[in-house]
């Protein structure tokens, strides 16, 4: 599969723990998105990778979160002491340069915290 | 700010008939639309976007500046076109950030 990967699928923690996401985009893509979505809302944007460097960031984004993409191929997403109202579907996306907003997703990670 | 608006949640139709999933936008510069579509257990996906003035899959969509609307239609409905779709928009110049609708869930009955 070529295709956006992302692992694990589902990740199940308490609260207070730290968790880590990672994301392998297709590989000739120079963009790297992360989105999070909650149950009956569209994706929504959390931060933005053109190769290595982080260049936007949502709002959304508290300090409890940070993302990086090393060496511009894969991206992680960690969460700090995660909060109950962390859980959502944590989505990435990746694309090219030039076709900028056809993006590619992956499946997603499934964050539930208890 | 940049809102997008899908005012249907779930919209049901049977199969021949035409279908039109609104999108309705809020931005003041120029915007780029996007329909995403998601079926069931698969990645969500692009399905067209405004500049490209292309048929998808029988689905076309027409960006309406003055009524702010980007609404996606298909004359024939098919049982396949059951999914859930998004409508996103994109500021120029924001790096292709896409800000997504809350999505319509279209069921087209047998």
């Amino acid at each position: 599969d070529t295709g956006v990967s992302q692992n694990p699928r589902h990740k199940i923690t308490k609260r207070g723990q730290n968790v880590t996401f990672r994301c392998d985009p297709i590989s000739e893509h120079n963009r790297l998105y992360w989105y999070r979505q909650t149950l009956g809302q569209g994706p929504e944007f959390l931060t933005y990778f053109q190769n290595e460097a982080q260049l936007e960031k949502s709002r959304l984004l508290s300090d409890r979160f940070s993302a990086e993409r090393p060496k511009g191929s894969f991206s992680t997403l960690e969460i700090q002491r995660t909060e109950q109202g962390d859980s959502a579907m944590y989505l990435c996306a990746s694309s090219l340069l030039e076709e900028g907003g056809k993006l590619f997703f992956g499946s997603g990670t499934q964050l539930s915290v208890l | 700010a940049q809102r997008v608006t899908q005012p249907e949640k779930l919209l049901s139709v049977f199969k021949g008939a035409p279908v039109e999933l609104k999108c309705n936008y809020s931005y003041s510069g120029s915007p780029e639309l996007f329909w995403y579509v998601q079926y069931s257990r698969q990645r969500l996906q692009l399905l067209l976007r405004h500049i490209s003035r292309e048929s998808i899959k029988g689905f076309t969509a027409d960006l309406n500046k003055g009524e702010t609307s980007f609404h996606l239609k298909k004359p024939f409905a098919q049982e396949e076109d059951s999914a859930m779709y998004y409508c996103a928009l994109s500021a120029r110049g924001s790096n292709y950030k896409l800000t997504f609708g809350k999505g319509t869930l279209l069921t087209v009955n047998p």
